[in-house]
């Protein structure tokens, strides 16, 4: 069964410091890996997609890595700010044939405080 | 570009009604998605489609749930008739490529429906 677990579940920082979500999955085929950022009330917003030959990708001050062999990501968020409150969700695309499946993480809720 | 318009923002309606809930894509985007989000369950895809024409509804948890799209600018999620464990929030997205075989691409959502049935 194909399956996305993230953690922690929760997390709070101070402004400025860095940390780092994790994600690990048992899909396969393994198709692509994002990451979303979900603000409270609102929609998702995407920050990265990889595929299986990229191990890293930046989008301003994130950065999500991708272990193929061992089927784990991170999201590494640098000089975290109060606007970096917000939950970040991981999800995993299996490719078959014409189908594609997602299986969604229920997400690392990040709180940065003063 | 508005983004993903959706429509009613909040609906609150009795067991047994019938609830329809309104996606308007971005322009020339080629494929649409409908989410549910739950706290117990997290994101679910219920629905995409192509070019208007609905390819996986593998997602839709029942008959209850059905979905259109009868052009490239609308779509409908509804269900019929609706039951309290359907409060939700239901997203729709939508993206340039088609799925899957631009699996890559960025998908756009909207503000959501907060659905609540009594």
């Amino acid at each position: 069964k194909n399956q996305v677990e993230q953690s922690p579940q929760s997390l709070i920082i101070l402004e400025g410091k860095n940390c780092t979500l994790q994600c690990n999955y048992t899909v396969s085929p393994f198709s692509n890996l994002r990451w979303y950022k979900q603000d409270t009330g609102r929609g998702p917003v995407s920050l990265t997609i990889m595929t299986f030959s990229e191990n890293t990708k930046s989008n301003g001050r994130y950065t999500a890595t991708l272990d193929a062999d061992t089927k784990q990501s991170s999201l590494h968020i640098t000089a975290s700010q109060l606007s970096d409150s917000a939950s970040y969700i991981c999800v995993v695309s299996a490719l078959t044939g014409t189908a594609s499946k997602l299986t969604f993480g229920t997400g690392t809720r990040l709180q940065v405080t003063l | 570009d508005a983004g993903v318009i959706q429509s009613p923002r909040h609906e609150v309606t009795e067991m047994g009604q019938e609830v329809t809930l309104r996606c308007k894509p971005i322009s020339g985007h080629n494929s649409l998605f409908w989410y549910r989000q739950t706290m117990m369950r997290g994101l679910e895809l219920l629905i995409y489609f192509n070019n208007n024409v609905p390819i996986d509804d593998s997602g839709m948890p029942e008959d209850r749930f059905s979905a259109k799209m009868p052009n490239a600018s609308f779509s409908t999620l509804k269900i019929q008739p609706s039951e309290p464990r359907d409060s939700a929030v239901y997203f729709c997205a939508s993206s340039f490529k088609t799925w899957p075989g631009a699996s890559t691409d960025t998908q756009y959502f909207g503000p959501g429906t907060r659905l609540t049935v009594l």
